[in-house]
Order: C-alpha cells, then sequence, then structure tokens
C-alpha cells in the first residue's frame, strides 16, 4: 500500500517569498500519475499540476513541479497573497487507487 | 462550462444509509472513459477517496470502506449516486464529486462545491 507524506506540515512564508513543498511516496511510484491540489478556506480543491510537472488549465507558471521516485516538490516561485492556502499531493496507482497526502498549510509569516 | 453538484441530506442519524447524489453538466456520461469519483473530507482533516464509476460502468471502491459503499449512474439525468451504509458520527464529512481527468495523469480537474453531512443522533 502506498502512503504520502507531505513536509513540512505547515509553511510560514512572506508574499514574494518561494515556497518548497514536499511530497513522499512510501514506495516508488510513476511521475505520470503525481498530482497537486490547492484548497482554500471552504472551497473545493483546484488541480495545480498533474504528471508531477504539467501544469492544470489557468494555472499561473509560478507553480511548479517536479520529482521522480519516491520524492516529488511542488513549488511556488514568488507567493502572491492568494496562495496561501493548503496544497495536497495526491497519487493513482493500483493499491489503494487514489491515495492523497495530508497536506501543506501555506499561512502568511 | 463543466459543472458537478452534490446533493442530498445535510444530517443523518447513526446507522442510517446515506445517499448523495452528483448531477454533471457539459459531461455525457456516455461518453468514453468519462469517469466520476467520490471523495470526503472531515472538517480541518484531509481528503479521502471513496470510489469512483465510469461511463462503461467500471466502478472501484476505497479498500477500508468497500463493504459499506456502493456507487451507481443514471446516464439519462447525468447523475452519479453515492450510498453509504451504517452511517457513524465519524463519517461525517464535506462529501465532494469530481471528474477523473483520465489524460491529465488520471487527476480530478473539475470538483463540485461540496456537501457537509453531518451524522448525529
Amino acid at each position: 500500500e502506498i502512503v504520502l507524506t507531505q513536509s513540512p506540515g505547515t509553511l510560514s512564508l512572506s508574499p514574494g517569498e518561494r515556497a518548497t513543498l514536499s511530497c513522499r511516496a512510501s514506495q516508488s511510484v510513476s511521475s505520470s500519475y503525481l498530482a497537486w491540489y490547492q484548497q482554500k478556506p471552504g472551497q473545493a480543491p483546484r488541480l495545480l499540476i498533474y504528471g508531477a510537472s504539467s501544469r492544470a488549465t489557468g494555472i499561473p507558471d509560478r507553480f511548479s513541479g517536479s520529482g521522480s521516485g519516491t520524492d516529488f516538490t511542488l513549488t511556488i516561485s514568488r507567493l502572491e497573497p492568494e496562495d496561501f492556502a493548503v496544497y495536497y499531493c495526491q497519487h493513482y496507482g493500483s493499491s489503494p487507487i487514489f491515495t492523497f497526502g495530508p497536506g501543506t498549510k501555506v499561512d502568511i509569516k | 462550462q463543466v459543472t458537478l453538484k452534490e446533493s442530498g441530506p445535510v444530517l443523518v442519524k447513526p446507522t442510517e444509509t446515506l445517499t448523495l447524489t452528483c448531477t454533471v453538466s457539459e459531461l455525457s456520461l456516455r461518453n468514453v472513459r468519462m469517469g466520476v469519483s467520490w471523495i470526503r473530507q472531515p472538517p480541518g482533516k484531509a481528503l479521502e477517496w471513496l470510489g469512483y464509476i465510469f461511463s462503461n460502468d467500471e466502478k472501484s471502491y476505497s479498500t477500508s470502506l468497500k463493504s459499506r459503499l456502493s456507487i451507481s449512474k443514471d446516464t439519462s439525468k447525468s447523475q452519479v449516486v453515492l450510498n453509504m451504509t451504517n452511517m457513524d458520527p465519524v463519517d461525517t464529512a464535506t462529501y465532494y464529486c469530481a471528474r477523473i481527468a483520465v489524460v491529465r495523469g488520471v487527476s480530478f480537474d473539475y470538483w463540485g462545491q461540496g456537501t457537509l453531512v453531518t451524522v448525529s443522533s
């Protein structure tokens, strides 16, 4: 069973700073099936990145994804006020079929 | 405009069966490889995948909840229905339906607004 771990749990940064979020899988996974979501309070999650590094439609280029094997990263190059939110990684596989990480909260320092 | 919208009871009693409906627009459940998933989120906690159904009636469920879940579809109404039996207070959560984007790394590209279901006597 694949388990996703995200770190840190909370990231306190200022607008304009760079955010680096980590997602680690308990075993090697295909990067084709690794996605990232952003969720703001009271809203549904929004797809940011799929296939580990492809931006979804309408996602600004300050968001980028990278990684392979067991280690994946979501980077926000310069935080905008609207980027303070919770971020989840998600994997599609065979067992379990869909897995989400516990999330990283990016809050204002 | 692709939209999904969940509907159903806001309050259920312990041991009851929850039935939620996801109505999809601009999406045809007849399209090849069109899939809809149910995902839930307890207050203040992470997302949990529950199950999915595809246009060809392929289904899959979370291993831990498989015995309590049933997902079906009514193509003529563009609706996907989730049934969860034997509800418990720990099942209190916001329940989302979401489209499975097979061409986007098998991710969820469109989500409903979610519906909060509280389990309490």
